[in-house]
């Protein structure tokens, strides 16, 4: 069975500082792993995903992150925070054949001060 | 292009009520998948439909079952409503049979409430 840990239910951080947003996954075979962000009474937005290719994936909003296979992380990093990006972000990941299933991390908090 | 759609935005209900929450996909998307997203937990997956089939179903008992129509919207019904139901739903559609990596763009959500 395929899990999602995030360390951390709450990150603060000063405007202009580094994110960093930690997702480590549990998995049988190598998953498809996602971002997603969702803002107060909002669905989830997509940020980036990973699927094959290139372990370091860039997605909206200047947000990246990286495969890290022997690591089985895929943390989520922003070079500069800004207040907008205040929000509830969650990693999942999908099984790499059939349908998709999204099995989500808890969820991070991500809290932004001037 | 419209986004995808739910309603209501928000319900009360009282336990052992039945309820239905409906989604309208995003205009050229063909399948739809429900989630239910716990206060403090992120979403769980409920179950998929694909051109009106269930494609795929999680852990969650027969009482939560569903429909799609033939424009690809779709609804969720739960039965016998407890209150460990009283969740926000979230209805996700994409694009072609709903493969692993296709981006599925989420609906605002449905926050049910039982009493």
């Amino acid at each position: 069975a395929q899990s999602v840990t995030q360390l951390g239910s709450h990150v603060s951080v000063s405007e202009g500082a580094l994110v960093l947003l930690r997702c480590n996954y549990s998995s049988s075979v190598p998953p498809y792993l996602f971002w997603y962000v969702q803002y107060p009474n909002q669905g989830l937005q997509l940020l980036l995903k990973y699927t094959t290719g290139a372990t370091l994936v860039k997605g909206i909003n200047g947000f990246e992150a990286e495969f890290k296979k022997s690591e089985t992380s895929f943390h989520l990093t922003k070079p500069s925070a800004h207040m907008s990006d205040a929000a509830e972000y969650f990693c999942a990941v999908s099984m790499n054949t059939g349908f998709q299933k999204l099995v989500f991390g808890t969820g991070t908090r991500l809290l932004v001060s001037p | 292009e419209t986004g995808v759609t739910q309603s209501p935005t928000h319900l009360i209900k009282t336990r052992g009520q039945q309820v239905t929450l409906r989604c309208s996909s995003q205009s050229g998307h063909n399948t739809v998948s429900w989630y239910q997203q716990a206060l403090g937990q992120g979403p769980q997956f409920i179950f998929q439909y694909y051109r009106e089939e269930e494609n795929g179903r999680g852990n969650f008992p027969p009482r939560f079952s569903g429909l799609q129509f033939p424009n690809y919207s779709s609804e969720l019904n739960v039965n016998a409503l407890e209150l460990d139901d009283s969740a926000l739903y979230l209805c996700a559609s994409s694009f072609a049979s709903g493969g692993p990596n296709t981006e599925a763009f989420f609906g605002q959500g449905t926050r049910l409430t039982v009493v």
